[in-house]
């Protein structure tokens, strides 16, 4: 089983549904990423968790929310899809970096939203 | 402005030739972390290798080499031996202090395609 799951691999929804993807984590980080990739800008991130109780917005954040619910998992939703969000999203782990650990992040295998 | 620059949108290479993929990268911080990630075409994202800001000599990993120019803000990939596996999308990363928290930037990517 992957250490990071994320469901549902691939979603088609409609505009001004709400969607929610869900990841979830056993391998025990803190750390907590929502990432979102479109072709030809490479990943962006929408959301950063680094314990249950910190939640942090990243560079794109407008039309998302997100919930952390343990530390081993992070929710992502969009409250009224709009097809400008139709992209491949990832979820993505790590650890604090220190001198025996580079602190590299580790994802999941993405979501791939429609939204018509 | 880009916090990490990939100039180079697609790259060719002849299998068992040598290809460097460029990066720059553009920070105030005196401490940070600079990492490529591989994506098959498959989609799922790989983490290849680290550079710290205070490491001193390049870091290695296996077929993978990482040539760091730290004055010129340069983290360059190079691939040895290319192998038709290679064939995938190439990213930069850069983990700097940002709001109080080191969070991971990424670069829109270079697609490599190695030929027979």
């Amino acid at each position: 089983d992957a250490d990071v799951t994320q469901t549902p691999r691939n979603r088609i929804t409609k505009t001004g549904k709400r969607i929610m993807l869900e990841c979830s984590q056993t391998k025990g980080h803190d750390r907590m990423y929502w990432y979102r990739q479109d072709p030809g800008l490479g990943l962006r991130l929408i959301y950063y968790s680094f314990d249950v109780k910190d939640i942090n917005k990243g560079e794109i954040s407008d039309g998302y929310s997100v919930s952390r619910q343990a530390q081993a998992k992070f929710s992502l939703s969009l409250e009224s899809a709009i097809p400008n969000q139709t992209a491949l999203y990832f979820c993505a782990t790590s650890t604090l970096e220190t001198s025996l650990n580079t602190g590299e992040l580790f994802f999941g295998e993405g979501s791939r939203l429609t939204v018509l | 402005a880009q916090k990490i620059t990939q100039t180079q949108p697609g790259m060719f290479v002849q299998e068992k030739e040598a290809v460097t993929l460029d990066c720059t990268y553009d920070t105030s911080d005196q401490s940070y972390g600079l990492f490529w990630y591989k994506q098959p075409s498959s989609g799922e994202m790989i983490f290849l290798i680290y550079q710290g800001s205070y490491d001193e000599q390049n870091a290695t990993e296996g077929r993978y080499s990482l040539n760091f120019q730290k004055a010129r803000k340069s983290a360059n990939l190079v691939i040895s031996a290319s192998q038709l596996g290679d064939s995938a999308m190439y990213f930069c990363a850069m983990r700097e202090l940002s709001g109080g928290s080191y969070i991971p930037t990424f670069g829109r990517g270079t697609s490599l395609i190695v030929h027979p």
